[in-house]
């Protein structure tokens, strides 16, 4: 069974930083691209990061480039997000996804449930 | 920049068909751009239900289906029932590695 669990959230202040975990099972973890996706309260959902298979490739929203650094090691079967100048606007529940493909193309087919950013002094 | 566009929300009554739609500010959705759609109850996490166009991730009952229709991504309902009612996101693929959510239609099912 494939599952993704997320840890790493938190309290933090503004211009703070804090680094997002997601441990992978059940699939080959260097055969698919990884996003993160993140929703503000009440707000809808927003792609913030994808890296590919092989980790050569990494992308980003506008609202993030910058400040956030995705990166995987395969050896840990592990994903991760390095954000720092935390903002107050980065305030929100943060999902780790599978891609369904190699590339950041075929969307996202498998969701972790998800761990909880709070920006705030 | 291009913005996604969906319906903000759309009804249905019980056992009905109902298609939602994902659209660009400007342009027309194709396969290439590889529209997928999550559903999304309060405080859970988005579960996909047809990514690639049309393709049905694991599980998802095939009274779910995926398209395009016109110039837009398309996800049809058919058969609604009660717990069918949810937010519902597209996304799609813009290039160079970057996906846009959609901004969500609240489906009601009445």
């Amino acid at each position: 069974e494939v599952q993704l669990l997320e840890s790493g959230g938190g309290l933090v202040q503004p211009g703070g930083s804090l680094r997002l975990s997601c441990a992978a099972s059940g699939f080959t973890f260097t055969s698919y691209a990884m996003s993160w996706v993140r929703q503000a309260p009440g707000k809808g959902l927003e792609w913030v990061s994808g890296i590919s298979g092989s980790g050569d490739g990494t992308y980003y929203a506008d609202s993030v480039k910058g400040r956030f650094a995705i990166s995987r090691d395969i050896s840990k079967n592990t994903l991760y997000l390095q954000m720092n100048s935390l903002r107050a606007e980065d305030t929100a529940v943060y999902y780790c996804a599978k891609v369904a493909g190699y590339h950041n193309d075929y969307g996202m087919d498998v969701w972790g449930q998800g761990t909880t950013v709070i920006v705030s002094s | 920049q291009t913005v996604v566009t969906q319906e903000p929300s759309f009804s249905v009554s019980p056992g009905g068909t109902v298609t939602l739609t994902c659209g660009l500010s400007s342009g027309s959705v194709s396969t290439s751009y590889y529209p997928s759609w999550y559903q999304q109850t309060p405080g859970q996490a988005p579960r996909t239900l047809i990514y690639s166009t049309g393709t049905r991730s694991f599980g998802v009952p095939d009274r779910f289906s995926g398209s395009i229709l016109g110039n837009k991504a398309a996800l049809t309902i058919t058969g609604a029932q009660a717990d069918d009612e949810s937010d519902y996101y597209c996304v799609l693929y813009m290039g160079s590695g970057i996906s846009v959510f959609g901004g969500g239609t609240k489906l009601t099912v009445l």
